[in-house]
């Protein structure tokens, strides 16, 4: 089955600029989506089809995605992004959903 | 209001049954696939089944295969999960989810099933 890895936590300090990355082999190939959820809440999508905002998410949101990796980067973080931060595909293979195991974001 | 309200959660023995229900409002129901997604305490998203939007189409992970059924009635707008046969690692909090494609566009709240005797 198809795995997601993605590092279990990132610090950063305010202002500053947040890399989350989820890796999977040839994952440049398939459509990655990325969640966010803070405790004690549900998630919410914030990035669809690699690099796609839904409407609320602010512009300092954006991701990429090519070859193994796929990225979610957060530019001018704020202490409000503090979060597990979720990556996702669909396993064509499979017909499976797949999420990564999740990262944490702390704001220093 | 566009939104997914879970329901149906609670505690069951090793071994017993249980039916999650979710229902749907805001938004035409018929016209979307649903998700189950589940989180075990202080652990990450596991994808659990999906339905399509007509309920001809389902999918699921292979931890669940043969004891989940996932099922829809678009009449009433809900989307339910029967999970039998239930172990102790089915502890979670379930969410159901508005699937865009593979997208889960839209969460619910979640609802804690609680598997212990």
């Amino acid at each position: 089955s198809y795995v997601l890895t993605q590092p279990p936590s990132v610090s950063v300090a305010p202002g500053k600029t947040a890399r989350i990355t989820c890796g999977g082999n040839n994952i440049g190939s398939k459509s990655v989506h990325w969640y966010q959820q803070k405790p004690g809440q549900a998630p919410v999508l914030g990035i669809y089809y690699d690099s796609d905002r839904p409407s609320g998410i602010p512009e300092r949101f954006s991701g990429s995605n090519s070859g193994n990796t796929a990225t979610l980067t957060i530019s001018g973080v704020e202490a409000g992004d503090e979060a597990d931060y979720y990556c996702q595909v669909w396993d064509s293979s499979s017909d499976h959903v797949v999420f990564g195991g999740g990262t944490k974001l702390t704001v220093l | 209001e566009v939104q997914l309200v879970e329901s149906g959660g609670g505690l069951v023995q090793p071994g017993g049954s249980l039916r999650l229900s979710c229902a749907a409002s805001g938004f035409t129901f018929s016209s979307y696939w649903m998700h189950w997604v589940r989180q075990a305490p202080g652990k990450g998203l596991v994808w659990v089944s999906r339905i399509s939007s007509d309920g001809s189409s389902t999918t699921y992970a292979d931890s669940v295969k043969g004891r989940f059924t996932i099922s829809r009635d678009n009449a009433r707008n809900t989307v339910y999960l029967q999970m039998n046969s239930l172990r102790a690692d089915d502890t979670a909090v379930y969410y159901c989810a508005r699937g865009e494609g593979a997208v889960a566009g839209l969460w619910g709240q979640g609802t804690l099933v609680t598997v212990s005797s």
